[in-house]
This record gives structure tokens, C-alpha cells and sequence, in this order.
């Protein structure tokens, strides 16, 4: 199993704002996954951050909106830069372990409430 | 790539009855399968895996799911829901190999009634 902390939980801000979310895992892993989850709607995989590289990026999803760090093994950020109210929704933190890395594991979110 | 397919958004049954939630996906590789649950305002949590050998997958809280190649499916299934399987389940694919992304389907909302 895995224990992904993320903060913060949830967040209010204001349009053309930024926001910095942190994903701490409990143990090293070498990728970790950035999802977003609209309401009502599915996960969408925002970018896969690698430690040492630069994050690959889904389509439809650019560095400059999405900033990703990952400093080492067990941490990383993902910033939603000049926020509009488009950008509210639920911001998830995965990793994979088990036999081939198949077995996510997530963090509980970050709701965030663009006004 | 992948894609995955779940052909109810919403699914209401009685409590007790069984239940059949559909998947279907798309692939030029062989996949790995997945079935995830989300509980109101919780995270996502594995349900079961297809990974290989046996076809019928047993998960947790009595589900279970059948992996079909010649008609690319994967549909959960339980013989008797109770009002705690009230959730949202997400169907998901990823390909053949170490770490690969996961793609989820857009999701099936199981509301069990009294």
C-alpha cells in the first residue's frame, strides 16, 4: 500500500491567483501522477512527474498552467497558475506499486473553489 | 492508446438485488483492468484487477468481475448490494507494461434504494 498526504485539502481563492498543492509520499516511488476531477465528472490525467526530468504532459494540459516539481522520490507539487473559475475541481495526487507498478493508490484531494 | 467505456452513468437498483456495471475498452496491446470505488467525499480505492490468468476477478465487499477479450469487457458485478455500496465506480485500463498510465472511464454512479 501507499500513504499520500496532500495539502492542502481545500482551498478558496481568487481568479488570477495561483496555487501550489504538495504531495508527500510514505515511501520513494519514481513516478507520480497528477490527476484533476471536475464535478461530477472522471479522473483526467493532468502530467506524470518524474524525479530529476521534466513532467510529461497529457493533451490539453501545458507547463505554464501546470507547473510541476518533484524535488525527490517522495514529494511533489503541482501549481494551477492564473486561476479562473474553469479551474475548480478536485486536484489528485496517485502513485503505482505492486506487481509492475499496476496498483494506484491516491491521495484524499485538494478541492479547490476558483471565485 | 487506450480508452475506456462505461455505458451507465447511472445505475439505481434495490437493495439486495444484483447488480451488472458495464465496461468496455479500447486497446492495441494487451491491458491490465481495474475497477476503482469512490465513497461521498473520499479518495479513490481499488476494487479488483485483471492482470492475468483467471478471467473471473474476485474483489473486495463481495464484487467481483469478468474479463471478456473477445468482446473487450470488464463488467463488475455482485449477486446482492447493500445501501453501503452507494458510490461512484470508475472502470480503468492501462497498458502492458511497468508503470504505464492509467486511464479511467467516465464513471457509473450506483444508487442502491430501501
Amino acid at each position: 500500500s501507499a500513504v499520500i498526504s496532500q495539502k492542502p485539502s481545500r482551498d478558496i481563492c481568487q481568479r488570477g491567483t495561483s496555487l501550489t498543492i504538495q504531495c508527500q509520499v510514505d515511501s520513494q516511488v519514481t513516478m507520480m501522477f497528477w490527476y484533476r476531477q471536475q464535478p461530477g465528472q472522471s479522473l483526467t490525467l493532468i502530467a506524470t512527474a518524474n524525479q530529476g526530468s521534466e513532467a510529461t504532459y497529457e493533451s490539453g494540459f501545458v507547463i505554464d498552467k501546470f507547473p510541476i516539481s518533484r524535488p525527490n522520490l517522495t514529494f511533489s507539487t503541482l501549481t494551477v497558475s492564473n486561476m479562473s473559475p474553469e479551474d475548480s475541481s478536485i486536484y489528485l495526487c496517485s502513485v503505482q506499486r505492486g506487481l509492475s507498478n499496476t496498483e494506484a493508490f491516491f491521495g484524499q484531494g485538494t478541492r479547490l473553489t476558483v471565485v | 492508446a487506450q480508452s475506456v467505456t462505461q455505458l451507465d452513468s447511472q445505475v439505481p437498483v434495490f437493495e439486495e438485488a444484483p447488480v451488472e456495471l458495464r465496461c468496455n475498452y479500447s486497446s492495441s496491446v494487451s491491458v491490465y483492468l481495474f475497477w476503482y470505488v469512490q465513497y461521498p467525499n473520499q479518495g479513490l480505492q481499488l476494487l479488483l484487477k485483471y492482470l492475468s490468468g483467471s478471467t473471473l476477478v474476485k474483489g473486495i465487499n463481495g464484487f467481483e468481475a469478468e474479463f471478456n477479450k473477445s468482446q473487450t469487457s470488464f463488467h463488475l458485478r455482485k449477486p446482492s448490494v447493500h445501501i453501503s455500496d452507494t458510490a461512484e465506480y470508475f472502470c480503468a485500463v492501462s497498458a502492458y507494461s511497468s508503470a504505464s498510465k492509467i486511464i479511467f472511464g467516465s464513471g457509473t454512479r450506483l444508487s442502491i434504494r430501501p
